[in-house]
């Protein structure tokens, strides 16, 4: 159980282009899910939280014109990445809180998609 | 402001032995503790949680909780270089903000 989806797992794209992230929970509806940026070797980043049916909360420092996060369902967050530039070329993780009883409402993680800004 | 600390490492040890993976936290009304193994290129993965001082066994697996020294710890035994990965350390605080604290993670290195 517990299991979260990502879509794609990695993308190579053009400078100024758009990309969008698909972040799926498949077994269990997640209220909450979160987006995090991760540079080789650095740690994991909290861009954003997003709560179903809700605007997303942002991390200090993350533009949310540029970063649009859309939580239409209990088991659907997206991640758009407006007008990319080589800069935003990173590791996207989302993760999806289970809202399970105890020790296990926890967060589980998808398995990321790498983007390539050219 | 809420810290997660762990050390860096590289923590290397020999296949077989037993890894010690430490981690303090600063506030003290957390209440949820969770180990994450990541490995180079790929997303974090759960291994274990633990909210009640003491040890918590999970196979080789073993979480320690010390709520009056903040401080939480995983112990690998039987050391597989297959264990090789960052291991991070998350931290919750009961109520409020449901957001977890992650630490930075320490890179253990199982050498056969």
């Amino acid at each position: 159980g517990a299991v979260v989806s990502q879509h794609p797992s990695w993308v190579i794209c053009k400078s100024g282009t758009s990309v969008k992230i698909e972040c799926r929970s498949l077994d269990f509806q997640a209220t909450t899910m979160f987006w995090y940026r991760q540079f080789p070797k650095q740690s994991l980043m909290l861009m954003a939280t997003s709560n179903e049916g809700s605007k997303a909360t942002y991390e200090q420092g993350v533009e949310k014109d540029k970063f649009l996060i859309n939580h239409a369902s209990l088991t659907l967050s997206t991640l758009t990445v407006t007008s990319a530039h080589p800069e935003d070329s990173s590791f996207y993780i989302c993760s999806a809180r289970s809202g399970l009883a105890g020790g296990l409402d926890t967060q589980y993680f998808g398995p990321g998609t790498r983007l390539t800004v050219l | 402001q809420k810290e997660v600390e762990q050390n860096s490492g590289p923590l290397s040890v020999p296949e077989g032995a037993i890894a010690s993976l430490n981690c303090t936290y600063s506030d003290r009304g957390s209440q949820s503790f969770f180990w994450y193994r990541q490995y180079s290129g790929k997303s974090p993965e759960l291994i274990m949680f633990i909210y009640s001082n003491g040890d918590k066994e999970d196979g080789r697996f073993t979480a320690q909780l010390n709520k009056a020294s903040q401080y939480v710890s995983l112990l690998i035994r039987d050391s597989q270089p297959s264990d090789s990965a960052t291991y991070l350390c998350a931290v919750r605080a009961s109520g409020g903000s449901y957001i977890p604290t992650f630490g930075r993670g320490t890179s253990l290195i199982v050498h056969p």
